[in-house]
Parts: structure tokens; sequence; C-alpha cells
């Protein structure tokens, strides 16, 4: 079945460094990539997603490229900030509704 | 907007109880979703509603769990007899099909512990 593998955590920065976390999926099809943020004590927000091979997705500063050929849909960040510690999820679409994730990234950033 | 509405945020409770966890969708959503977080097996979906009908349970536990949707604003889901491994954060996601976007809105979870 589809599945999501993400970097093992914690991962720890320090402020204005550079950030990736990697993911990697098993698929049938052409699922839509997800990742999502949840900040302690909250819900999961979507961050950012892109639907089709090659489409980068971006907001608050984070990118990630849904790359066919190696499966993957790595999350990067060019400088972080203390207010982006928080667990990050890649997710994946299954069938029409189902969503599967990774197990999670706790990613703390040190002022 | 409102975002989706959980209650309650944390509930404790003793093995053999019944439980009960509300939430309240996004208005005009017509998807409901029912996930479990724990540190073991991270987010699993349980169930899922479209227009307030159950489509699927296959993530539901065991027998011990029931999940209801009696109306588009309104859905439950119940332990009984609750034990110490039902512990988790159980979340509650909307969505509105069609359109451009399949994304799922998250609640901020009920963190459940059972002793």
């Amino acid at each position: 079945g589809n599945s999501v593998t993400q970097m093992e955590g914690p991962v720890t920065l320090s402020e204005e460094a550079f950030l990736t976390i990697n993911c990697t999926y098993t698929a049938t099809g052409y699922p839509s990539l997800f990742w999502y943020v949840q900040y302690p004590g909250e819900g999961l927000q979507l961050l950012l997603k892109a639907t089709k091979a090659d489409d980068k997705g971006s907001n608050k500063g984070f990118e990630a490229t849904y790359r066919k050929e190696t499966t993957s849909f790595h999350l990067e960040k060019g400088s972080v900030q203390v207010s982006d510690s928080a667990v990050y999820f890649c997710a994946l679409n299954q069938g029409a509704q189902k969503l599967v994730f990774g197990q999670g990234t706790r990613l703390t950033i040190n002022p | 907007d409102a975002g989706v509405i959980q209650s309650p945020r944390h509930e404790v409770t003793e093995m053999g109880q019944e439980v009960t966890l509300r939430c309240k969708p996004i208005s005009g959503h017509d998807y409901l979703f029912w996930y479990r977080q724990t540190m073991m097996r991270g987010l699993e979906l349980l169930i899922y509603f479209n227009n307030n009908v159950p489509i699927d349970d296959s993530g539901m536990p065991e027998d011990r769990f029931s999940a209801k949707m009696p109306n588009a604003s309104f859905s439950t889901l119940k332990i009984q007899p609750s034990e110490p491994r039902d512990s988790a954060v159980y979340f509650c996601a909307s969505r509105l099909s069609g359109g451009k976007t399949d994304t799922q809105y998250f609640g901020p979870g009920t963190r459940l512990t059972v002793l």
C-alpha cells in the first residue's frame, strides 16, 4: 500500500540555519503531496502542497518540489526562525480522500 | 471562520468508562475525518464521513469504538468501554469537495488519558 517515510528527528538547529527535512513516498498512481505543521498544543495546519510531478509548493519561506523520479518531497527553508519550532508531517492522498502521514519530524530552533 | 471545533480539549477517565468526543466541522464542508495520534503509531485515520454518511471505517480499531454524524454540523466519536491503550490525541478534520483543493482542516484535538 501507499506509505510515507520521513527523516527521523528530533532536529535541532540554530536560528538562520538552512533546513532540510527529507520525505520519500511509495504510491500507486500520482498522489498529491503535502507538508503539514503542528505547533505545540494545536492541530495540524497545511503548510504547502503539490499536485503533480515537478510542482513546487511554497509558503512562509518553506519550499518542497514533487520529484517523481526519486519519489521525494523534501521540505526546505533557507533561514529558519525560532517560531518555526514545531512538528512537521509529510503526507500523500490515497484515493480521493485518505491522507497517509509520515511519522513526523520534531524541529527545534535555538536562538 | 471559526475553524474545526473539538470538545473537550482534555479528557481524563478511568478504565471501563464511556468516553464521547465531539466535533463541529467548518460550515459547508461535506467531508469529516476522525484521526488518532500516538507516539507509537503516529497519525491514523479512523473513519470518515461524506454528507453525514460513514464511507470508510476500516481504521476503527475495534467494536469499542463508534462514530456518528447526525447532521452536517456535528459528529461524535465514542469509546465504550475505554482502556488505557486508547490514550491518545484524537483529531477531527473537515474538507470541502470539488474545487482545486483537497485540503483537510484540522481541529485542535482532544487529549484523552485513560487511567
